[in-house]
């Protein structure tokens, strides 16, 4: 069982340049997130999923786009990354809200 | 803007201690999570209260709904135990679909 599969693990990126931070389970979860993680700022939604083809914006959403066009994969896409984005990002899934999250391993990725 | 507040931000304890970890929610919740952040970055779940109380090993999850607090306790606390501790909640309302994470926990367990 593999859980939740998030790629890459590190990446570095110029200013200017776009990317897809990628995210699998297979665990037939209908909700899926993404988070920032920055020093002293706790976890930050993105973006989430309740489900294929429904999206929706979370506390920080601006630079960042998502799809959900399968139930298994919710890819994050930084459209032109600029310093700012510089963090550790986690993707999520569960069932919903209220039951038990499953974590991905995280990407951290540095931003020049 | 419904906020969570975690208390301690830092916390070390001697091998065997009894340690607890607080966290506080502004306005009603339909659920609340106990996170662990291991030292190489890994995010696991511990527990997911509604209400009352749950246990898992050396773990204990509590939540008092009326008085908008969380505790978890570890008893017989060891080196391993070390991590950040996180607790996040599904407030009701506009934007239930959310969840807001405190900042966490740092925990240090000396032996």
């Amino acid at each position: 069982n593999a859980g939740v599969t998030q790629t890459p693990k590190f990446q570095v990126l110029k200013t200017g340049q776009s990317m897809t931070l990628q995210c699998a389970q297979d665990m037939n979860h209908e909700y899926m997130s993404w988070y920032r993680q920055d020093p002293g700022m706790g976890l930050r939604l993105i973006h989430y999923s309740v489900g294929a083809g429904i999206t929706d914006q979370g506390e920080v959403p601006n630079g960042y786009n998502v799809s959900r066009s399968t139930t298994e994969d919710f890819p994050l896409r930084l459209l032109s990354a600029a310093p700012s984005q510089t963090s550790v990002y986690f993707c999520a899934s569960s069932y919903s809200p209220s039951e038990k999250l499953f974590f991905g391993s995280g990407t951290q990725l540095s931003v020049l | 803007k419904n906020e969570v507040e975690q208390s301690p931000q830092n916390l070390t304890a001697q091998e065997g201690e009894f340690i607890t970890i607080n966290c506080s929610y502004s306005v009603g919740i339909s659920a609340l999570h106990w996170l662990q952040q291991h030292p190489g970055g890994g995010i696991v779940s511990l527990f997911m209260l509604s209400s009352g109380k749950k246990k898992h090993g050396r773990l204990i999850a509590t939540i008092n709904i009326q008085e908008k607090h969380s505790s978890l306790h570890i008893t017989a606390s060891h080196p391993r135990d070390s991590a950040v501790y996180i607790c996040a909640v599904r407030f009701y309302g506009a934007g239930s679909y959310q969840l807001t994470f405190g900042k966490g926990t740092k925990l240090s367990v000396i032996p």
